[in-house]
Formats: structure tokens, C-alpha cells, sequence
């Protein structure tokens, strides 16, 4: 138990359907993030958000949305995409704001294994 | 971009036997990070080295910083199946801006 819960666990959906994964840290931390591990591929970042703020957007594909309501949750909407985006989608949070101060540890999620059919 | 070479990728040994992975770079860091990732679980902080040459030792797990902060390594004595797992170095970098890249990672597999 990392104190960062993400749900669902597992989704399958088509390439028309809409859905969305969510992100809960129990930490009081200042910073959140998404990243996306796949086969053979070392962690992407997504997006950073640091006091509910998007801090970092790294060239992700539109039909990827991020949205952080509160410093405590996280969801990532998800629209129109491809097969090639079926990978685990972790959610992460650390102390620090991850904008040039100390970022420090990274506390993931379990991840949520995304398949797109 | 920075990039992060872990070696070997993949590893499959028998119990009781050392190993050693390497994570190399041609950056300089001003820390490295390693993580250990269980199957169906996310990655765990293992430890975080920030001196050029720094050693750290977990137990039977040993975490080496290069002299010049581009390198780490992580040597297991004596490995246990409990060892099995996705092993990520990270390495922070900040230069106004702090960054923290992940390596291609070293998948072990220990052997009862």
C-alpha cells in the first residue's frame, strides 16, 4: 500500500469508446503525475500537475486529457484512441512540486492496464 | 534528451547466486534513483544516491554512483526469488528546470 490507489485496475474499450482512469493519493503531496509503460519502452511522462496545476505536457496526443481537480486526485479521459496506446498508465505523486525543487521520491499507483481493441 | 542504458535486460539466475545490473549515461546526474517493480504492482523507491561515488547498501542489495554521476550500478549477493522484479534507475537532473529520467530497465527473475 503506497498510499496512491488508481482505478480501474484493468480496462478494455474500443477504439470509439470514451473513458476514464482516476488517481487518488492519500499523501498530502504536492505533486502529481501520469506515466505510460509499455513493452520494451523505458516510463513516459505525460503530464505533471504540481498544486493542481499542469506543469508538463510532453507532447501527448489530444485524445489523451488530463484533469486535476484537487491536489489529491488525478484523472486521465480518454477518447478515440489507438491500439498502440493499450499499456499500464501509472499515476504517481511526490512531496515536491516537480518544478525545479526537489522532486525527491516518486510514489506510484498499482497502474491501470489499459487494452484497446 | 537524456537516455538511460540499463544492463543487462533481462537476467535469469538461480537462488543464491550474486548478480550485478549496470545503468549507464552519457549525462551527468545530480542524483540517480532505483526503483524495484513487483509484477502487478508499481515501482518502489529501493534507494536514491547523490555523491559522485557514493555507496548504499539495503541489506543483501548494494547501489554504486559513478565518480562522475553519468553511471550506477546495483549489485545483489546471494539473490532470493523475493529479488524478482523490474529494477529502474532514474536519473534527476536540474538545471533550473528538474527532470527525472527513467531507464530501460532490467528485468531479473531469480530461480528457486
Amino acid at each position: 500500500e503506497t498510499g496512491v490507489t488508481q482505478t480501474p485496475r484493468h480496462l478494455v474499450m474500443g477504439m470509439t469508446n470514451k473513458k476514464s482512469l482516476k488517481c487518488e493519493q492519500h499523501l498530502g503531496h504536492n505533486a502529481m503525475y501520469w506515466y505510460k509503460q509499455s513493452a520494451k519502452k523505458p516510463l513516459e511522462l505525460m503530464f505533471v500537475y504540481s498544486l493542481e496545476e499542469r506543469v508538463e505536457n510532453n507532447s501527448v496526443p489530444s485524445r489523451f486529457s488530463p484533469e486535476c481537480p484537487n491536489s489529491s486526485h488525478l484523472f486521465l479521459h480518454l477518447h478515440t484512441l489507438q491500439p498502440e496506446d493499450s499499456a499500464l498508465y501509472l499515476c504517481a505523486s511526490s512531496q515536491g512540486t516537480g518544478t525545479g525543487e526537489n522532486t525527491g521520491e516518486l510514489f506510484f499507483g498499482e497502474g491501470s492496464r489499459l487494452t484497446v481493441l | 534528451t537524456q537516455l538511460l542504458e540499463q544492463s543487462p535486460q533481462f537476467l535469469s539466475i538461480q537462488e543464491g547466486e550474486n548478480l550485478t545490473v549496470y545503468c549507464n549515461s552519457s549525462s551527468v546526474f545530480s542524483s540517480l534513483q532505483w526503483y524495484r517493480q513487483e509484477p502487478g504492482e508499481g515501482p518502489v523507491l529501493l534507494v536514491t544516491v547523490v555523491t559522485g561515488g557514493e555507496v548504499k547498501k539495503l541489506k543483501r542489495l548494494t547501489f554504486q554512483f559513478g565518480d562522475a554521476r553519468k553511471d550506477s550500478s546495483l549489485h545483489i549477493t546471494a539473490a532470493q526469488p523475493g529479488d524478482t522484479g523490474l529494477y529502474l534507475c532514474a536519473g534527476v537532473t536540474n538545471f533550473g528546470n528538474e527532470k527525472l529520467t527513467f531507464g530501460t530497465g532490467t528485468r531479473l527473475t531469480i530461480i528457486p
